[in-house]
């Protein structure tokens, strides 16, 4: 069965450095994976996806993830972090078998400091 | 184009009362889908639909009830709410699968609190 693991709960950064938001997934297929991001009392918004193209994908406001399968890992990384990033980051897989249904990770809160 | 829409954004309820969430989505989107998200755990899906007329149960579908009688709206309905069921709400929507497009579009939420 498909799961994704965000290795942490919460992340604290100083504007300007750089984010690392881990996150590992199991697969016994090529999985589709997504990272969305919940700023506070809003819905959930699509940062970037990996659907077996390129290996490095880019996403919105400066964000990009590394599929590497033989980490299992779909890190999320930004050069340098922005006060507006702070929110909650979600990763994200596809489940196999119908629906179109994604299983969550449990969240990491991004927290960025003056 | 609005998206995504809930209606309410809002709600508290006595145990044993009843209400529904009402979802709309413009995007003629087939796949429909409803979560919940409780701190700490993600969203965890209750209830999906794969088209008008349909409907199939997700991973916590106990005490809750879904309807897709038009292909833009999906219902949520709660018979008797529980202490248990307070929570954050969202509606996703998604193309279908075969246009190779999976990722799902959500709506802001509604906030159930059950007392």
């Amino acid at each position: 069965a498909q799961s994704v693991t965000q290795l942490d709960s919460h992340v604290s950064v100083s504007e300007g450095t750089p984010v690392l938001l881990r996150c590992n997934y199991s697969s016994s297929y090529s999985p589709s994976l997504f990272w969305y991001v919940q700023h506070p009392n809003k819905g959930l918004q699509l940062l970037l996806k990996y659907t077996s193209a390129a290996t490095l994908v880019k996403g919105i406001n400066g964000f990009e993830a590394e599929f590497k399968k033989s980490e299992t890992s779909f890190h999320l990384t930004k050069p340098s972090a922005h006060m507006s990033d702070a929110a909650e980051y979600f990763c994200v897989v596809r489940l196999t078998g119908g629906g179109n249904k994604l299983t969550f990770g449990t969240g990491t809160q991004l927290k960025v400091e003056l | 184009n609005a998206g995504v829409t809930q209606t309410p954004k809002f709600r508290v309820l006595k145990t044993g009362q009843s209400m529904t969430l009402l979802c709309a989505q413009d995007m003629n989107h087939e796949y429909m889908y409803w979560y919940r998200q409780d701190p700490g755990m993600g969203l965890r899906l209750i209830h999906y639909s794969v088209g008008e007329g349909t409907t199939a149960k997700g991973e916590v579908p106990d005490g809750y009830n879904v309807s897709r009688l038009k292909k833009q709206n999906f219902l949520l309905g709660l018979e008797s709410a529980a202490p248990s069921q307070t929570s954050v709400y969202f509606c996703a929507s998604s193309r279908h699968p075969t246009e190779r497009i999976y990722e799902q579009y959500f709506g802001p939420g509604t906030r159930l609190t059950v007392t």
